[in-house]
Protein backbone atom coordinates (compact mmCIF):
# COMPACT_ATOMS: atom_id res chain seq x y z
CA UNK A 1 0.00 0.00 0.00
CA UNK A 2 0.95 3.35 -1.00
CA UNK A 3 1.67 5.51 2.43
CA UNK A 4 3.65 8.70 3.30
CA UNK A 5 4.53 8.97 6.91
CA UNK A 6 5.63 12.26 8.24
CA UNK A 7 7.11 13.01 11.77
CA UNK A 8 6.58 15.07 14.75
CA UNK A 9 3.22 15.26 14.08
CA UNK A 10 3.35 19.27 15.54
CA UNK A 11 6.76 21.20 16.49
CA UNK A 12 7.00 24.23 18.71
CA UNK A 13 10.22 26.46 17.73
CA UNK A 14 11.25 30.15 18.92
CA UNK A 15 12.17 32.58 16.06
CA UNK A 16 15.36 32.14 14.70
CA UNK A 17 15.57 28.72 15.50
CA UNK A 18 16.33 25.84 13.02
CA UNK A 19 13.98 22.88 12.50
CA UNK A 20 14.20 19.69 10.39
CA UNK A 21 11.32 17.79 9.14
CA UNK A 22 10.95 14.25 8.34
CA UNK A 23 9.00 11.97 5.78
CA UNK A 24 8.70 9.05 5.13
CA UNK A 25 7.42 7.20 1.88
CA UNK A 26 6.65 3.74 0.37
CA UNK A 27 4.97 4.94 -2.52
CA UNK A 28 6.02 2.67 -5.86
CA UNK A 29 7.42 3.54 -9.10
CA UNK A 30 8.36 6.47 -7.84
CA UNK A 31 8.30 9.77 -9.89
CA UNK A 32 8.64 13.27 -7.29
CA UNK A 33 8.38 14.52 -4.21
CA UNK A 34 7.21 17.89 -3.07
CA UNK A 35 6.64 19.87 0.43
CA UNK A 36 3.85 22.11 -0.03
CA UNK A 37 3.12 24.56 3.27
CA UNK A 38 -0.24 25.35 4.21
CA UNK A 39 -1.27 28.42 6.20
CA UNK A 40 -3.79 27.78 8.38
CA UNK A 41 -7.41 28.20 6.05
CA UNK A 42 -5.50 28.16 2.80
CA UNK A 43 -4.46 25.93 -0.09
CA UNK A 44 -1.09 23.76 0.12
CA UNK A 45 1.30 25.80 -1.83
CA UNK A 46 4.60 24.11 -3.42
CA UNK A 47 7.93 24.49 -1.90
CA UNK A 48 10.27 22.39 -3.74
CA UNK A 49 10.47 19.30 -5.92
CA UNK A 50 12.56 16.21 -6.31
CA UNK A 51 13.00 13.77 -8.27
CA UNK A 52 14.74 10.55 -8.12
CA UNK A 53 18.11 11.84 -9.11
CA UNK A 54 18.09 14.82 -6.77
CA UNK A 55 19.62 14.36 -3.17
CA UNK A 56 19.39 18.17 -2.08
CA UNK A 57 16.92 21.16 -3.42
CA UNK A 58 17.04 24.48 -1.82
CA UNK A 59 14.40 27.60 -1.58
CA UNK A 60 15.53 30.36 0.05
CA UNK A 61 15.37 29.41 3.84
CA UNK A 62 14.02 26.47 3.05
CA UNK A 63 16.28 22.91 1.96
CA UNK A 64 14.61 19.61 1.14
CA UNK A 65 16.73 16.12 1.13
CA UNK A 66 15.94 13.15 -0.35
CA UNK A 67 17.27 9.63 -0.27
CA UNK A 68 15.66 7.03 -2.74
CA UNK A 69 17.48 4.05 -1.40
CA UNK A 70 15.67 4.33 1.74
CA UNK A 71 12.76 6.29 0.89
CA UNK A 72 13.17 9.21 2.98
CA UNK A 73 13.10 12.96 2.43
CA UNK A 74 13.95 15.73 5.65
CA UNK A 75 12.74 19.60 4.87
CA UNK A 76 15.25 21.69 6.96
CA UNK A 77 14.25 25.45 8.12
CA UNK A 78 16.55 27.88 8.63
CA UNK A 79 16.32 30.75 10.94
CA UNK A 80 12.86 30.42 11.28
CA UNK A 81 10.42 33.73 11.11
CA UNK A 82 6.71 33.86 12.67
CA UNK A 83 5.72 33.61 9.21
CA UNK A 84 6.68 29.72 8.97
CA UNK A 85 4.21 28.86 11.43
CA UNK A 86 2.24 26.71 9.01
CA UNK A 87 1.33 22.99 8.06
CA UNK A 88 4.22 21.17 6.03
CA UNK A 89 2.79 18.51 3.81
CA UNK A 90 5.44 15.89 2.13
CA UNK A 91 3.58 14.88 -1.55
CA UNK A 92 4.49 11.38 -3.32
CA UNK A 93 3.72 10.83 -7.25
CA UNK A 94 3.82 7.86 -8.40
CA UNK A 95 4.94 7.18 -11.92
CA UNK A 96 2.43 4.14 -12.42
CA UNK A 97 -0.56 6.51 -13.32
CA UNK A 98 -1.27 9.43 -16.14
CA UNK A 99 -3.15 11.16 -13.86
CA UNK A 100 0.25 11.78 -11.81
CA UNK A 101 -1.44 10.21 -8.77
CA UNK A 102 -0.62 11.99 -5.21
CA UNK A 103 0.22 10.63 -2.10
CA UNK A 104 -0.11 13.00 0.95
CA UNK A 105 1.21 12.93 4.24
CA UNK A 106 -1.03 14.36 7.34
CA UNK A 107 1.51 17.00 7.53
CA UNK A 108 3.93 18.53 10.42
CA UNK A 109 2.09 21.63 12.42
CA UNK A 110 4.76 24.09 12.68
CA UNK A 111 4.12 26.64 15.16
CA UNK A 112 7.10 29.38 15.70
CA UNK A 113 6.61 31.39 18.45
CA UNK A 114 8.07 34.95 19.13
CA UNK B 1 0.03 33.13 -6.28
CA UNK B 2 -1.90 30.61 -8.68
CA UNK B 3 -5.41 32.06 -10.68
CA UNK B 4 -7.72 29.33 -8.77
CA UNK B 5 -10.50 30.73 -6.95
CA UNK B 6 -12.93 28.78 -4.97
CA UNK B 7 -16.35 30.00 -3.60
CA UNK B 8 -17.65 30.30 -0.64
CA UNK B 9 -14.73 30.22 1.21
CA UNK B 10 -17.21 29.22 4.21
CA UNK B 11 -20.47 28.02 4.39
CA UNK B 12 -22.61 26.94 7.05
CA UNK B 13 -25.98 25.37 5.68
CA UNK B 14 -28.77 22.62 7.28
CA UNK B 15 -28.99 18.96 6.98
CA UNK B 16 -30.95 18.17 4.03
CA UNK B 17 -29.49 21.67 1.81
CA UNK B 18 -28.40 20.96 -1.70
CA UNK B 19 -25.54 22.81 -2.22
CA UNK B 20 -22.62 23.96 -4.89
CA UNK B 21 -18.88 24.61 -4.15
CA UNK B 22 -17.87 26.89 -6.65
CA UNK B 23 -13.52 26.47 -8.26
CA UNK B 24 -12.60 28.30 -11.33
CA UNK B 25 -9.01 28.39 -12.69
CA UNK B 26 -7.62 30.59 -15.14
CA UNK B 27 -4.54 29.25 -16.21
CA UNK B 28 -6.22 27.29 -18.74
CA UNK B 29 -5.32 23.92 -17.28
CA UNK B 30 -7.09 20.35 -18.11
CA UNK B 31 -6.89 18.57 -15.21
CA UNK B 32 -8.52 19.27 -12.24
CA UNK B 33 -9.28 18.17 -8.70
CA UNK B 34 -11.24 17.85 -5.42
CA UNK B 35 -9.85 16.94 -2.51
CA UNK B 36 -11.26 16.82 0.84
CA UNK B 37 -9.46 17.87 4.04
CA UNK B 38 -10.07 17.02 7.91
CA UNK B 39 -8.18 18.84 10.49
CA UNK B 40 -4.65 16.66 10.99
CA UNK B 41 -5.95 14.58 8.46
CA UNK B 42 -4.14 14.19 5.06
CA UNK B 43 -6.27 15.18 1.70
CA UNK B 44 -8.13 12.42 -0.18
CA UNK B 45 -9.07 12.87 -3.38
CA UNK B 46 -12.80 12.96 -4.29
CA UNK B 47 -12.97 13.53 -7.84
CA UNK B 48 -10.82 14.45 -10.48
CA UNK B 49 -11.54 15.72 -14.03
CA UNK B 50 -9.11 15.13 -17.26
CA UNK B 51 -10.81 17.80 -19.33
CA UNK B 52 -14.36 18.88 -20.74
CA UNK B 53 -16.69 16.22 -20.30
CA UNK B 54 -14.66 14.09 -18.23
CA UNK B 55 -14.47 13.38 -14.55
CA UNK B 56 -13.73 10.43 -12.62
CA UNK B 57 -14.28 9.49 -9.01
CA UNK B 58 -11.51 9.56 -6.69
CA UNK B 59 -9.54 7.46 -4.05
CA UNK B 60 -12.16 8.58 -1.26
CA UNK B 61 -16.18 7.34 -1.85
CA UNK B 62 -17.96 10.79 -1.74
CA UNK B 63 -21.55 11.45 -1.79
CA UNK B 64 -20.97 14.68 -3.86
CA UNK B 65 -20.91 15.22 -7.86
CA UNK B 66 -19.23 17.25 -10.21
CA UNK B 67 -19.29 18.60 -13.88
CA UNK B 68 -16.84 20.20 -15.94
CA UNK B 69 -18.60 21.65 -18.88
CA UNK B 70 -15.78 24.53 -19.63
CA UNK B 71 -12.44 24.24 -18.99
CA UNK B 72 -11.78 26.52 -16.45
CA UNK B 73 -15.02 25.46 -14.14
CA UNK B 74 -15.27 22.51 -12.35
CA UNK B 75 -17.97 22.59 -9.54
CA UNK B 76 -18.93 19.95 -6.98
CA UNK B 77 -22.37 19.35 -5.80
CA UNK B 78 -23.69 17.63 -2.63
CA UNK B 79 -27.56 17.11 -3.58
CA UNK B 80 -28.54 16.60 0.28
CA UNK B 81 -25.96 17.84 2.86
CA UNK B 82 -25.39 15.97 6.09
CA UNK B 83 -23.45 16.79 9.17
CA UNK B 84 -21.05 13.95 7.94
CA UNK B 85 -20.17 16.02 4.96
CA UNK B 86 -18.78 18.46 7.26
CA UNK B 87 -14.99 19.03 6.13
CA UNK B 88 -12.79 21.34 4.26
CA UNK B 89 -12.92 20.59 0.18
CA UNK B 90 -9.85 22.00 -1.75
CA UNK B 91 -9.94 22.18 -5.72
CA UNK B 92 -6.63 21.87 -7.37
CA UNK B 93 -5.45 21.96 -11.05
CA UNK B 94 -2.70 21.30 -13.03
CA UNK B 95 -1.48 21.30 -16.50
CA UNK B 96 -0.55 17.97 -18.87
CA UNK B 97 2.93 18.37 -20.46
CA UNK B 98 3.69 15.90 -23.45
CA UNK B 99 5.77 13.30 -21.79
CA UNK B 100 5.50 13.94 -18.42
CA UNK B 101 2.43 12.28 -16.08
CA UNK B 102 2.95 14.55 -13.10
CA UNK B 103 3.04 18.11 -12.84
CA UNK B 104 2.60 20.41 -10.02
CA UNK B 105 -0.72 21.10 -8.73
CA UNK B 106 -1.81 24.52 -7.87
CA UNK B 107 -4.83 24.43 -5.18
CA UNK B 108 -7.43 26.87 -4.22
CA UNK B 109 -7.98 28.51 -0.63
CA UNK B 110 -10.39 26.47 0.10
CA UNK B 111 -14.34 25.79 1.04
CA UNK B 112 -14.84 24.98 4.83
CA UNK B 113 -18.63 23.60 4.96
CA UNK B 114 -20.20 22.96 8.11
CA UNK B 115 -23.76 20.81 7.59
CA UNK B 116 -25.71 21.24 11.18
Amino acid sequence: KNQVEQSPQSLIILEGKNCTLQCNYTVSPFSNLRWYKQDTGRGPVSLTIMTFSENTKSNGRYTATLDADTKQSSLHITASQLSDSASYICVVSDRGSTLGRLYFGRGTQLTVWP
Amino acid sequence: EADIYQTPRYLVIGTGKKITLECSQTMGHDKMYWYQQDPGMELHLIHYSYGVNSTEKGDLSSESTVSRIRTEHFPLTLESARPSHTSQYLCASSETLAGQGDNEQFFGPGTRLTVL
